[in-house]
Parts: C-alpha cells; sequence; structure tokens
C-alpha cells in the first residue's frame, strides 16, 4: 500500500544539537513537502523537493536545511537546534496529475529542543 | 499570495446536530480547494477537493462542501455528526496549475471540532 512514514515518531533534542527527520514515500511522487504544524498557524512549508537531488525553500526555512536523496527519501536536517523549533513535523508527497493537486501526509514526528 | 481564513478556531457540537466548519480564501483567480482531517495523534487524511465544475463536492463520511466565488468561502457541511468526527478540520488552498507543475498548499489554521454526547 501507497504511504508516507516518517522517523522518528517522537525525538527530544538539546539546543545546539544537530536533528535529522526522515521521511520515506512508496506512492512515487516526484514532488516532497516538510511543513511544521504550531497551533494557531495550521501547517506552514518549510522545504519542498521536485525529485532527487533538488531542495527549495519553503515559506519559513530559517534553521532548517533539506536533503533529497532519492525519489523516495526526503530528509530535514536541523544543524542548530532551538527550542523554537519544538513543534509538530509533516512530511508529504504529491504529484499534479491531469488536474489532481493531491498531498499524502505522514504522521508526523514530535520534536521538542530543550 | 494565496491565504486561507478559518474563522473558527474550535466548534462543539452535540452528536447527531448538523456542522458547517467555515473557510474563506484569498487567491486571484480560480484555486484548487481542499478540507482535510487530522484526527488525534494522526497525520492529515484528505476529506473532499474541489475543482472547477460543479461547487457543491462530495466527500468521504458523509462530509460535503460548497464552493462559492462570490463569497470566496469554501464551507464544510455535514448532516449529522458522529463522535468518531472529533478532530482537527483544516482548510486548504493551491494554485491552478498545469499539470508537472509545483503545487504548493497554503493552509488555515484549522478548527478543532469536538462532538458532546
Amino acid at each position: 500500500e501507497a504511504a508516507v512514514t516518517q522517523s522518528p515518531r517522537n525525538k527530544v533534542a538539546v539546543t545546539g544539537g544537530k536533528v535529522t527527520l526522515s521521511c520515506n514515500q512508496t506512492n512515487n511522487h516526484n514532488n516532497m513537502y516538510w511543513y511544521r504544524q504550531d497551533t494557531g498557524h495550521g501547517l506552514r512549508l518549510i522545504h519542498y523537493s521536485y525529485g532527487a537531488g533538488s531542495t527549495e525553500k519553503g515559506d519559513i526555512p530559517d534553521g532548517y536545511k533539506a536533503s533529497r536523496p532519492s525519489q523516495e527519501n526526503f530528509s530535514l536536517i536541523l544543524e542548530l537546534a532551538t527550542p523554537s523549533q519544538t513543534s509538530v513535523y509533516f512530511c508529504a508527497s504529491g504529484d499534479l496529475t491531469g488536474a489532481y493537486a493531491e498531498q499524502f501526509f505522514g504522521p508526523g514526528t514530535r520534536l521538542t529542543v530543550l | 499570495a494565496q491565504s486561507v481564513t478559518q474563522p473558527d478556531a474550535r466548534v462543539t457540537v452535540s452528536e447527531g446536530a448538523s456542522l458547517q466548519l467555515r473557510c474563506k480564501y484569498s487567491y486571484f483567480g480560480t484555486p484548487y480547494l481542499f478540507w482535510y482531517v487530522q484526527y488525534p495523534r494522526q497525520g492529515l487524511q484528505l476529506l473532499l477537493k474541489y475543482y472547477p465544475g460543479d461547487p457543491v463536492v462530495q466527500g468521504v463520511n458523509g462530509f460535503e462542501a460548497e464552493f462559492s466565488k462570490s463569497n470566496s468561502s469554501f464551507h464544510l457541511r455535514k448532516a449529522s455528526v458522529h463522535w468518531s468526527d472529533w478532530a482537527v478540520y483544516f482548510c486548504a488552498v493551491s494554485p491552478l496549475l498545469l499539470s508537472g507543475s509545483f503545487n504548493k498548499l497554503t493552509f488555515g489554521a484549522g478548527t478543532r471540532l469536538a462532538v458532546c454526547p
């Protein structure tokens, strides 16, 4: 069954530490996305990718990097984690097929930065 | 730039009652519109989507939504709410794009629905 999976599901990190969030999709979609979800803001786009080797900045990219080593995998990297990056992070995949613009979401990663 | 406003942060309804969750969008042109639902401790799942055509779209679990260009709205409705509908609902907008283009979704802040027995 096609799916988007994320690891880890929960992470506690220390301020200044490096954090890597991983995402894998079996939908064979070209586009992948990283969002963060905060109360009162809904989901906000951090980075996205058109395909293997590409990464693009979204609406709130500061403090984050992304890596797309393959069609299936898309990582979000926090080089120097800060408490303001405590949030729930969602990965999604999606393509435009004809007129369709749907995105499929993973279960989320809850990150706490102490 | 596109934007979405969900004016109600929280809505409480009784089980069996009807439901309307409001969504107002801002976009110059014809948009794609979506409603997603997030059940506790889960990711987002698509409820329904609107593409240019019939303004009333049907979704899963008895949900429907109506697009109004004059009001820039895409309100979600359900005739009879069940306790299992307890969740957070997000409205989202995307530009009408050509196939193969990047489809950026802009989300509203979400409406938390509570269902009373």
